[in-house]
């Protein structure tokens, strides 16, 4: 099946600097990333879809300043949680799609776990 | 709006027993859904998907489950369980129209005792 991986796996970063989280489709173009955001214990919350080559669309309550999504190719998708603080601190994952219909399977990244100081 | 309900956030089994994990959805259209498992530092893995084809929906690692529309439900099940079920499941549907947000139920563990 399509692999997507994410890097880093973990980072522990001081609160106030900026933390950038990649995720890569290995084997295919994925023309769609999202970025979730999961609590302990908890769902997992969509924050963002973005298309190559546009810019993100936010979900209500996501602070788009904050949370920085780039898509520049069909392979490479990255989070940038800026000036972060400790309530930042969470469970990150990507997934990643080839197509625009609501069947078309998302392929998720293992995940990057946040932890600021 | 489209949303799943999974009734239990823990269930416990013992090996060899069947599973029953339980998920209702709320649309208001016919949706997709999926059943996704999550093992500790893994990704998500896709189990298997209804998407207005058969009800009876087998996925990989012998589960599978069954689209009810009368009863709105889409459980997830498995005769027998192995102890490499243990994981967190969750019930997702489709956000519908051309999007292809997902929306995630709040998850069941599954514990599986030898």
């Amino acid at each position: 099946g399509a692999v997507v991986s994410q890097h880093p796996s973990r980072v522990i970063c001081k609160s106030g600097t900026s933390v950038k989280i990649e995720c890569r489709s290995l084997d295919f173009q994925a023309t769609t990333m999202f970025w979730y955001r999961q609590f302990p214990k908890q769902s997992l919350m969509l924050m963002a879809t973005s298309n190559e080559g546009s810019k993100a669309t936010y979900e209500q309550g996501v602070e788009k300043d904050k949370f920085l999504i780039n898509h520049a190719s069909l392979t490479l998708s990255t989070l940038t949680v800026t000036s972060a603080h400790p309530e930042d601190s969470s469970f990150y994952i990507c997934s990643a799609s080839s197509g625009g219909h609501s069947y078309n399977e998302q392929f998720f990244g293992p995940g990057t776990r946040l932890t600021v100081l | 709006a489209q949303s799943v309900t999974q009734l239990d956030s823990h269930v416990s089994v013992s090996e060899g027993t069947p599973v029953l994990l339980r998920c209702n959805y709320s649309s208001s259209y016919s949706p997709s859904l999926f059943w996704y498992v999550q093992h500790p530092n893994k990704g998500l893995q896709l189990l298997l998907k209804y998407t207005s084809a058969a009800t009876l929906v087998k996925g990989i690692n012998g589960f599978e489950a069954e689209f009810k529309k009368s009863e709105t439900s889409f459980h997830l099940t498995k005769p027998s369980a192995h102890m490499s079920d243990a994981a967190e499941y969750f019930c997702v549907v489709s956000a519908g129209g051309a999007s292809d947000k997902l929306i995630f139920g709040t998850g069941t563990r599954l514990q599986v005792f030898p």
